[in-house]
């Protein structure tokens, strides 16, 4: 069984421009986990989705920060636009069920210069 | 709101010692509890958990943590450590109550086995 999938591993992108993560879950998890993993740090969640719909965002930065995960499958995390701050590993994880334990994807590290 | 401390942020031990990584956590409402293992420019896995019943839990390759309530702690032991187990490990916590599976994480501790 294939795990979470995640694209691209890395990317370095110039400050004030956009970026995209996207992350495909284990398939028939239902809950979809965005986190993201500041150096020398613990992962901080930004956004769970149960299926389609976005029951926790809370810790998303919602002015520059927007996901979606249409057809409650693959999901996309975008930065627009984004700052040096930003810089940080972003981990997708995906759970059969709400309580279900979390598999996690291997990380898109992004820099911005 | 829960958080977690993992006060050690390194500990280096020599091949075939044993090792004890230290977390602490605390929360209004009953959690679970998990150690996840981040291998260098991978992502994490899961290492063992505690949900209910037993509260000496263990992993497949010889790591153990037991749930101590009253010390709100749940320390990950291993009697014999490999150069393989050198790692970054986080202790993590979610909420019984809501069914949520929003993980708080420690800051991590960097284990490093010396040869």
């Amino acid at each position: 069984e294939a795990g979470v999938v995640q694209s691209p591993r890395y990317k370095i992108i110039e400050k004030k421009q956009p970026v995209a993560f996207w992350c495909n879950p284990i398939s028939g998890h239902n809950t979809l986990y965005w986190y993201l993993q500041n150096l020398g740090q613990g992962p901080e969640l930004l956004i769970r989705y149960e299926n389609e719909e976005a029951v926790d965002d809370s810790q998303l930065p919602k002015d520059r920060f927007s996901a979606e995960r249409l057809k409650g499958v693959d999901s996309t995390l975008k930065i627009q636009p984004a700052e040096l701050g930003d810089s940080a590993v972003y981990l997708c994880a995906s759970s059969p069920r709400t309580g279900g334990s979390a598999f996690f994807g291997q990380g898109t590290r992004l820099t911005v210069v | 709101a829960q958080s977690v401390t993992q006060l050690d942020s390194q500990v280096p031990v020599f091949e075939e010692a044993p090792v004890e990584l230290r977390c602490n956590y605390s929360s209004s409402v009953s959690v679970y509890l998990f150690w996840y293992v981040q291998y260098p420019n991978q992502g994490l896995q899961l290492l063992l958990k505690y949900l209910s019943g037993s509260t000496l839990v263990e992993s497949i390759n010889g790591f153990e943590a037991e749930f101590n309530k009253s010390q709100t702690s749940f320390h990950l032991r291993k009697p014999s450590v490999h150069i393989s187990d050198t790692a970054e490990y986080f202790c993590a916590v979610s909420e019984v109550q809501t069914g949520a599976n929003n993980l708080f994480f420690g800051t991590g501790t960097r284990l490093t086995v010396i040869p």
